[in-house]
């Protein structure tokens, strides 16, 4: 699975847009962009994923570059809850085994 | 609650006696993961199982680490004769392998594990 890149921490309002990026230059054709979050102490949520079109659900939207070697998650209209480490993670369908996880962004949602 | 589940949630243990932790998956799930997490790392994969199939361990499960998916639900997760290396929050999560589907992992609480 490829590699990404995320920034080690970042800071957002409350009630404002937060955008998280993520670089995945050596993506494969057939590999999806996942997004999980993990609040302190509990275990990782999913929160959406993609492989080339942007996707948005109740939680988030994904917005991933026509060349698919980047993507930002977009939360918008952050709450202090959504303090949290977000991951960005590459992972191929047809392996179904193995989520890589990197050290994440590290977001805090000040009031 | 339909999520995946695990137990006991917080264990604390002494150096050397055996610790099992119990998983139990999404219950149309057919693949069943455990992951480890140190403090301020991401989880690391140790292993997974397709029904009661272990497919694929990790280098880091040593031989002190077993796992069991005995009827293709639940799953057990033994660590014999504990290090004090060996705390960590060890994480379950659970898929439904299929074609057409998505394979996306859901993960329970987790069991926090201290060994003094």
């Amino acid at each position: 699975d490829a590699k990404t890149t995320q920034p080690t921490s970042m800071d957002c309002a409350e009630g404002r847009a937060a955008n998280l990026p993520c670089n995945h230059s050596t993506i494969s054709g057939n590999e999806y962009v996942y997004w999980y979050r993990q609040i302190h102490s509990q275990g990782p949520q999913y929160i959406i994923h993609g492989l080339k079109n942007n996707e948005t659900n109740e939680m988030a939207s994904l917005i991933i570059t026509e060349d698919r070697k980047s993507s930002t998650l977009i939360l918008p209209h952050a709450t202090l809850r959504d303090t949290a480490v977000y991951y960005c993670i590459v992972r191929s369908e047809t392996s179904g085994s193995r989520l890589t996880f990197g050290e994440g962004t590290q977001l805090t949602v000040n009031p | 609650d339909t999520g995946v589940s695990q137990n006991p949630r917080h264990k604390i243990t002494k150096r050397g006696q055996n610790v099992t932790f119990r998983c139990d998956p999404i219950s149309e799930h057919n693949r069943l993961y455990w992951y480890r997490q140190t403090l301020g790392q991401g989880p690391e994969f140790l292993t997974y199982f397709q029904n009661e199939a272990q497919l694929e361990k990790s280098r880091l499960l040593s031989d002190r680490f077993s796992a069991e998916r005995p009827k293709g639900s639940f799953s057990t997760l033994e660590i014999q004769r504990t290090e004090q290396g060996d705390s960590a929050m060890y994480l379950c999560a659970s898929s439904f392998w299929g074609q057409g589907t998505s394979m996306t992992q859901y993960f329970g609480p987790g069991t926090r594990l201290l060994v003094l």
